[in-house]
């Protein structure tokens, strides 16, 4: 299981675009990256995955480089309201998923 | 189509006592997978289930926990003789199969060992 490096913690001002980069050295290569979002009190919540080069969706953009052994999740214009812990995961899914820390982001006004 | 579902919500219980969490997938998912969560900490993997069976059980604790996940009805994590160590959040997750497909997650059952 590839294991995941993230910054503990981040903070932003509201209207910013916030970058959150994870590092994974030992990507295998049927990993793919996923990354959540967990508010207080809540259960996680998917974002986003990929496996190579960009994907973007309705709420944020996934960055990975072609050796793999990084990516980085984008959210454009952040709020109040993305004020959350996110979760890097590296795997093939299903089995052992693995949670780390996460980075823990604090949007200000 | 309902989201994972998972009851109690808040369970309190005095050491010694047995805990009963249900979880109950979303509909069509046949993998479900229980997570352990402290505050101000990620989630640990505990157990990975399908239908009527165990298929990765590494996370959990050898002794007073067990996990099943029957033909009919909800996903359910016992914890026997609980213990004040024992107190956090519970999580459930469910997926449509195994792979890359996300997972899931409930609620959360907040369990207090008094």
């Amino acid at each position: 299981l590839a294991k995941t490096t993230q910054p503990i913690s981040m903070d932003s001002y509201e209207g910013q675009e916030v970058n959150i980069t994870c590092s994974h050295n030992n990507i295998a290569t049927n990993d793919y990256i996923t990354w959540y979002q967990q508010f207080p009190s809540q259960g996680p919540r998917f974002i986003i995955q990929g496996y190579k080069t960009k994907v973007t969706n309705e709420v944020a953009s996934l960055f990975i480089p072609a050796d793999r052994k990084s990516s980085t999740l984008s959210l454009p214009r952040v709020s109040l309201s993305d004020t959350a812990v996110y979760y890097c995961l590296v795997g093939t899914g299903g089995f052992k998923t693995i949670f780390g820390a996460g980075t823990r982001l604090f949007v200000k006004a | 189509n309902a989201g994972v579902m998972q009851n109690p919500r808040h369970l309190v219980r005095r050491r010694g006592q047995e805990a009963r969490l249900r979880c109950s997938p979303m509909k069509g998912h046949s993998h479900v997978y229980w997570y352990r969560q402290l505050p101000e900490e990620g989630l640990k993997f505990m157990v990975y289930l399908q239908k009527e069976n165990i298929i990765d059980e590494s996370g959990m604790p050898k002794e007073r926990f067990s996990a099943e996940f029957p033909k009919e009805g909800p996903s359910i994590l016992r914890i026997q003789q609980v213990v004040r160590g024992d107190s956090a959040a519970y999580f459930c997750a469910s997926s449509p199969g195994q792979g890359v497909y996300e997972q899931y997650f409930g609620p959360g059952t907040r369990l207090t060992v008094t």
